[in-house]
């Protein structure tokens, strides 16, 4: 069964103040690994796509990357307006249904 | 362009009503996707649509949930006997299906049964 668990499960910041979430995955057989942010009230939007380890990816303030095991997803210099739940998800090799993890609530302060 | 919409935004059903949430898929999308999403916690999928054809219906909970997409365009979720247990956002998403595969999510329907 696919798994995904996200770490931590809040985190809070200062503005300017970079870190990193984590998310480790088990799937039998990796199609793809999803990134996500969602505001309160609203449905996910797409951040990224990683397909294989060792892949990057920049969008802004946002790095993702992907290992065998798990991804980070790395915010530099983060705004206030960083602050969402971002969601991780994997997709298995000949499926197309997402297993997303819990998500990571990020607050950044001012 | 217009993204994927829902209605209505908000129900509320009283214990063994049935209920039936609408999905409009961006333009062009081959498929269409329900996730259910509990509070404070990651969507969880319901079921696939590849135009007309339903592929996956493995997540769906019970057999009181059923879905539909009769023309490969507008999806249609229901629900029948509502059980508080059914409270939830019911998010709907559609992609290409020759792409990079990513998912483009709706605003959801959120659902309270009393």
């Amino acid at each position: 069964e696919d798994q995904v668990t996200q770490s931590p499960e809040a985190l809070r910041l200062q503005e300017g103040e970079s870190s990193s979430l984590n998310c480790s995955y088990t799937v039998s057989g990796l199609r793809g690994l999803f990134w996500y942010r969602q505001d309160p009230g609203k449905g996910p939007e797409f951040l990224f796509t990683l397909y294989s380890a060792g892949e990057e990816k920049e969008k802004e303030r946002l790095k993702a990357t992907l290992t065998k095991k798990e991804s980070f997803l790395h915010i530099t210099a983060p705004k206030p307006e960083d602050s969402a739940t971002y969601l991780c998800a994997v997709q298995a090799t000949g499926r197309r249904a997402l297993t997303f993890g819990s998500g990571t609530r990020l607050q950044v302060q001012p | 362009g217009a993204g994927v919409s829902q209605s209505p935004r908000y129900k509320v059903a009283k214990r063994g009503q049935d209920v039936a949430l609408r999905c409009d898929p961006i333009s062009g999308h081959v498929s269409l996707f329900w996730y259910q999403q509990a509070l404070g916690q990651g969507p969880e999928f319901l079921t696939y649509f590849q135009n007309e054809a339903q592929l996956d219906k493995s997540g769906l909970p019970s057999d009181r949930f059923f879905a539909e997409r009769p023309e490969g365009s507008v999806s249609t979720l229901k629900i029948q006997r509502t059980q508080q247990e059914d409270s939830a956002v019911y998010l709907c998403a559609s992609s290409l299906v020759r792409s990079s595969y990513e998912q483009y999510f709706g605003p959801g329907t959120r659902l309270t049964v009393t």
